[in-house]
């Protein structure tokens, strides 16, 4: 069964640097999703994407966070001065049509130095 | 504002027993989804079910049932006979628009 691929599944950064989260979203997929869990707590919508651009972002997604479809098959979400807060597992999620489930990846756990 | 209540934070059983986890949502919109994921210790996040707001009908998968009323927002999940490897932490979620609104989540212990 295809499957939500991201990368790395675990990735420490000194505080202040930029990090890129990867996912392979499932092939057939038009609508993608970041999403973010702190340790202990619910998972947080981030921001949705359709059709090369931001569908919906939530007030976590401020200035510092980006994301990229740069070729057909990656979904990168980019942090680009990282705080000690941001430190949490960031999942990527992938649905065919707006009325189908999201899949989600295994997620990849950030742990900011 | 759309809003996923999970009130029960964890419970513990022994395997065997049945176990339902609530959930109570509220929203203003007329057509929406809810869903259940499963997040096992190894901590991805696993699709169980989903339900439109327009089907109340009460569904089974094996040792699992979902329980949705829309008269009271709840949308509640049973695992009937309960194993080990079902301890993990449950989410309810809301569609709303393009996005998904958990719960907090409850953590459930099935002890051998």
């Amino acid at each position: 069964e295809p499957e939500v691929t991201q990368t790395p599944s675990h990735q420490v950064t000194q505080m202040g640097q930029e990090v890129i989260l990867r996912c392979v979203p499932i092939s057939n997929h038009l609508y993608f999703y970041w999403y973010r869990q702190i340790l202990g707590q619910k998972v947080e919508f981030l921001v949705s994407f359709y059709n090369n651009e931001i569908s919906e972002k939530s007030e976590i997604f401020d200035d510092q966070f980006s994301v990229e479809r740069p070729d057909g098959s990656n979904f990168t979400l980019k942090i680009r001065s990282t705080k000690l807060e941001d430190s949490a597992m960031y999942f990527c999620a992938s649905r065919n049509r707006g009325d189908q489930p999201q899949h989600f990846g295994d997620g990849t756990r950030l742990s900011i130095l | 504002a759309q809003k996923v209540t999970q009130a029960q934070t964890e419970i513990s059983v022994v395997e065997k027993e049945d176990v339902t986890l609530d959930c109570v949502y509220e929203t203003r919109d007329t057509t929406y989804y809810l869903f259940w994921y499963k997040q096992p210790p190894s901590g991805e996040l696993v699709f169980l079910i989903r339900r439109n707001s327009f089907d109340e009908q009460n569904e089974i998968s094996g040792r699992y049932s979902w329980n949705f009323q829309k008269s009271t927002s709840s949308f509640n999940f049973t695992i009937t006979a309960s194993q080990v490897v079902d301890s993990a932490v449950y989410f309810c979620a809301l569609g709303h628009g393009n996005k998904l609104v958990f719960g907090a989540g409850t953590i459930l212990r099935v002890k051998s």
